[in-house]
């Protein structure tokens, strides 16, 4: 019955290394989707899976992001050549399906130094 | 596109006064209309929901309805608690069904006895 876990917690990381941020899902949730939260913001869309099918990706600031859910559960949010303005909370939820409720992670903190 | 305000905090009430958080949205088509909340340390939570115009969400002693004429979803509660201090954050997902959610930039509630 566990609820949706992210993980590392928390990251520090110096600017221009990659990172590499993980959500698993609930057991069976179809839908998962990751966001990103600026402090002091509400959270900002970034992309969405599907099973394994990445079905909108259009909240992806820029090409240094990257995500994928290869078996149709774990997904991995991958930042490469980390910025400063990359740090933020990064949030993972997960649903089974469509406009069923999403439920989220505690999140991942990532400062970029 | 699509968007969401919120009211900026943070509101600071006594306890067992009422509480009003604005929410307004622009959407097209017909979007459901999401309150969340984030206790201290916690992740999100959905609080309620509505999903088409005049219903009212409901749960915990909030409320909030959904009103098309106004484009608003104003988060209410008779009397506040000191439990009941968080961030609050109003969303929207448009009626596309993806279930991607845009969210307003959160509202702090304190609550003192």
């Amino acid at each position: 019955g566990a609820g949706v876990s992210q993980s590392p917690r928390y990251k520090v990381t110096k600017r221009g290394q990659d990172v590499a941020l993980r959500c698993d899902p609930i057991s069976g949730h179809v839908s998962l989707y990751w966001y990103r939260q600026a402090l002091g913001q509400g959270p900002e869309f970034l992309t969405y899976f599907n099973y394994e099918a990445q079905q909108d990706k259009s909240g992806l600031p820029n090409d240094r992001f990257s995500a994928e859910r290869p078996e149709g559960s774990i997904s991995t949010l991958t930042i490469q050549r980390t910025e400063q303005r990359d740090s933020a909370m990064y949030r993972c939820a997960s649903s089974s399906g469509g406009p069923n409720e999403q439920f989220f992670g505690p999140g991942t903190r990532l400062t970029v130094l | 596109g699509n968007s969401v305000t919120q009211m900026e905090g943070p509101v600071t009430l006594s306890e067992e006064a009422f509480l009003t958080i604005n929410c307004t949205y622009t959407a097209t088509g017909y979007p459901s209309l999401f309150w969340y909340v984030q206790y201290p340390g916690e992740g999100l939570q959905l609080l309620l929901k509505a999903t088409k115009a005049d219903d009212k969400g409901s749960n915990k002693g909030f409320e909030a309805t959904y009103r098309k004429e106004t484009t608003s979803f104003h988060l209410e509660k008779g009397s506040v608690q000191v439990s009941d201090s968080a961030v609050y954050f109003c969303a929207l997902r448009g009626s596309s069904n993806t279930g991607k959610l845009i969210f307003g930039q959160g509202t702090t509630l304190q609550v003192k006895p």
